[in-house]
């Protein structure tokens, strides 16, 4: 039971590149979110999902693209990578009204 | 709209003391309230979930409190020890969001031995 995994772990971009982090979850839990966290900002909603199929934004989604169309996987694309989106960038995941699990977070650097 | 707030953002306590950690958020329309600990470089780790309709929970050294009329939370840590060193953040799950977390900004716990 490996719970909630993002890869990669760290990367480096530069200014104009796209990528897709990875989420994936093995405890079969409807809801999937992307935060990013920056000093002193706080943690931060990037889009989530209430299940495969349905997705939405939150309170930064831009330059940020999300699908879910299987309830395990909840892949992040960046679009054009700029340096302001260099941050760390968790996953989680939960089920109605119990605990969240995270991810170990993937620490992307944008040059 | 819902806004969370953790005073002090930063805490320094000797080995061995008690404390507690506050969290006040500003819409009682809430499912329940979550505190997470989070290591330097590390993920979330969920430590207590409050249901709304409970006033505290217990997990060995730690409790956490449940005011929802007022708005507020506390994190109890007892007799702290420099493994407690981290971050704590608290998040709510408000009503009718489609089951967003808001986070509040953390307070950094120092324990010194």
């Amino acid at each position: 039971n490996a719970g909630v995994t993002q890869t990669p772990k760290f990367q480096v971009l530069k200014t104009g590149q796209s990528m897709t982090l990875q989420c994936a979850q093995d405890m079969n839990h409807e809801y999937m979110s992307w935060y990013r966290q920056d000093p002193g900002m706080g943690l931060r909603l990037i889009h989530y999902s209430v299940g495969a199929g349905i997705t939405d934004q939150g309170e930064v989604p831009n330059g940020y693209n999300v699908s879910r169309s299987t309830t395990e996987d909840f892949p992040l694309r960046l679009l054009s990578a700029a340096p302001s989106q260099t941050s760390v960038y968790f996953c989680a995941t939960r089920t109605v009204n119990t605990e969240a699990f995270f991810g170990q977070g993937t620490r992307l650097t944008v040059v | 709209k819902q806004e969370v707030t953790q005073i002090p953002a930063a805490l320094s306590v000797p080995e061995g003391e008690n404390l507690v950690l506050n969290c006040s958020f500003t819409d009682s329309a809430i499912y329940n309230l979550q505190w997470f600990r989070q290591d330097p470089g590390k993920g979330l780790t969920s430590l207590l979930l409050i249901q709304s309709s409970q006033r505290e929970q217990t997990s060995g050294r730690l409790n956490a409190s449940l005011d929802k009329s007022s708005g507020r939370s506390t994190l109890y840590i007892a007799a702290s020890q420099p493994g407690d060193s981290a971050t704590y953040l608290c998040a709510v799950d408000p009503y009718n969001q489609g089951g967003k977390l808001i986070f509040g900004q953390g307070t950094e716990l120092s324990v010194k031995p």
